[in-house]
């Protein structure tokens, strides 16, 4: 069965720590996206990446960096963490061009504290 | 791509065929409508999409009206598992990113 993973389903951080967020794919996706979600403001996507070592901003950046070494490897990056970064944070991935749609991970729910 | 406009929320009764509208006026010639759904806590899970003509698959079936600016999305026999929020998003590709919107909580009932 095809999978998003993400390395945490739970994580609790403090105030100014520097966080990483950790997504894995093994469906060789060329893109792949990190979102938030908070009540009130659905999905809002932070960053994504059509390649390896390409990044691209999407709506809402501020605070965060991403990393792609790999294909299958994107992680999101809290420079450091804030308590409105207290979130959902949801990665997904697709293939280039119409095929199917997005594969998303099941989600980290981040507290900073 | 195309702004869409649904319901905020739809109740159905289980073992009823659910329809949720979508509507996608501004929708231009070479977009997709997309839909997706999200279970409680879950990360959303794509459903199905088209481009002109109907579409079915395991999951849903996906009409189109034949100016494209409107869609519906059927789950023919809801269950107390369908109960989410469905998202309808157009798109020229699946590889775009992509903007969710409010979507529809569809809450089916015994």
């Amino acid at each position: 069965d095809v999978k998003v993973t993400q390395s945490s389903r739970y994580l609790v951080k403090r105030t100014g720590e520097k966080v990483f967020l950790e997504c894995v794919q093994d469906m060789d996706h060329e893109n792949m996206f990190w979102y938030r979600q908070d009540p009130g403001l659905g999905l809002r996507l932070i960053y994504f990446s059509y390649d390896v070592k390409m990044k691209e901003k999407g709506d809402i950046p501020e605070g965060y960096s991403v990393s792609r070494e790999k294909k299958e490897r994107f992680s999101l990056i809290l420079e450091s963490a804030s308590t409105n970064q207290t979130s959902m944070y949801l990665c997904a991935s697709s293939f280039e061009g119409a095929v199917g749609g997005y594969t998303f991970g099941s989600g980290t729910r981040l507290t900073v504290v | 791509d195309a702004k869409t406009t649904q319901p905020p929320s739809m109740d159905c009764a289980e073992g009823r065929a659910a329809n949720l509208p979508c509507n996608h006026s501004t929708i231009s010639g070479n977009e997709y409508v997309y839909w997706y759904r999200q279970i409680h806590s879950q990360g959303p899970q794509y459903i199905i999409h088209g481009l002109k003509n109907n579409e079915t698959n395991e999951m849903a079936s996906l009409i189109i009206t034949e100016d494209r600016k409107s869609s519906t999305l059927i789950l023919p026999h809801a269950t107390l598992r369908d109960t989410a929020v469905y998202y309808c998003i157009v798109t020229q590709y699946a590889g775009n990113m992509l903007t969710f919107g409010g979507g529809t909580r569809l809450m089916v009932k015994p």
